[in-house]
């Protein structure tokens, strides 16, 4: 069955670092999203992507966060000058249909010290 | 902003039984509902959807309702099995982005 890949699995940066999170959706599928989930509350959405462009993005995302497709298979989210309540399990999504669910990697578990 | 809630934090049920997890929503603009299970350290998994055209459809051991009028949200899973202890979350949406709940844990004890 098809997936979505996440890696690192885990990532330990320390505050005022900047991460990459790296994401390889499903390979016919073209819509792509990142979602966050702090330990123990509730997954947040944080930007969908369509077309090379952000379609649709929250308040959470804001100038430190970007996303980039930088080739045809890869999906990545930057945090630039991470702070600690960055600290989250980060979670890309994809799906082929913007009116159906997602297909969810494993997540990335950000940790910033 | 939208708002997804479960009623039940957490929720224990004996091997063999059926189970049901509930779940509220505030924005009646929503016509998409999916129950996804999360497994510790693990991404939200697919469980079942319904679009607001439908008032209930089932799919392998799962059945979910939805009722409009209330805004309420439920999965029913048939012969729970310790398997399906994990955290479920019902998500709803109105167009692009999700809103899910905060989970509800279920704990099924052999």
């Amino acid at each position: 069955e098809p997936e979505v890949t996440q890696t690192p699995s885990h990532q330990v940066t320390q505050m005022g670092q900047e991460v990459i999170l790296r994401c390889v959706p499903i390979s016919n599928h073209l819509y792509f999203y990142w979602y966050r989930q702090i330990l123990g509350q509730k997954v947040e959405f944080l930007v969908s992507f369509y077309n090379n462009e952000i379609s649709e993005k929250s308040e959470i995302f804001d100038d430190q966060f970007s996303v980039e497709r930088p080739d045809g298979s890869n999906f990545t989210l930057k945090i630039r000058s991470t702070k600690l309540e960055d600290s989250a399990m980060y979670f890309c999504a994809s799906n082929s249909d913007q009116g159906n669910g997602y297909t969810f990697g494993s997540g990335t578990r950000l940790t910033v010290v | 902003g939208e708002s997804v809630g479960l009623h039940l934090p957490t929720l224990s049920v004996q091997e063999g039984d059926n189970s049901i997890i509930n779940c509220a929503y505030s924005n009646s603009a929503s016509d998409y509902f999916i129950w996804y299970k999360q497994e510790s350290g693990k991404g939200p998994q697919f469980i079942i959807d319904i679009r607001s055209n439908m008032d209930k459809r089932q799919g392998q051991r799962v059945t979910v309702l939805l009722n409009k009028t209330v805004k309420h949200l439920s999965l029913q899973i048939a012969a729970t099995q310790p398997g399906d202890s994990a955290v479920y979350f019902c998500a709803e949406t109105a167009g692009n982005q999700f809103y899910f709940g905060t989970g509800t844990s279920l704990t099924v004890i052999p």
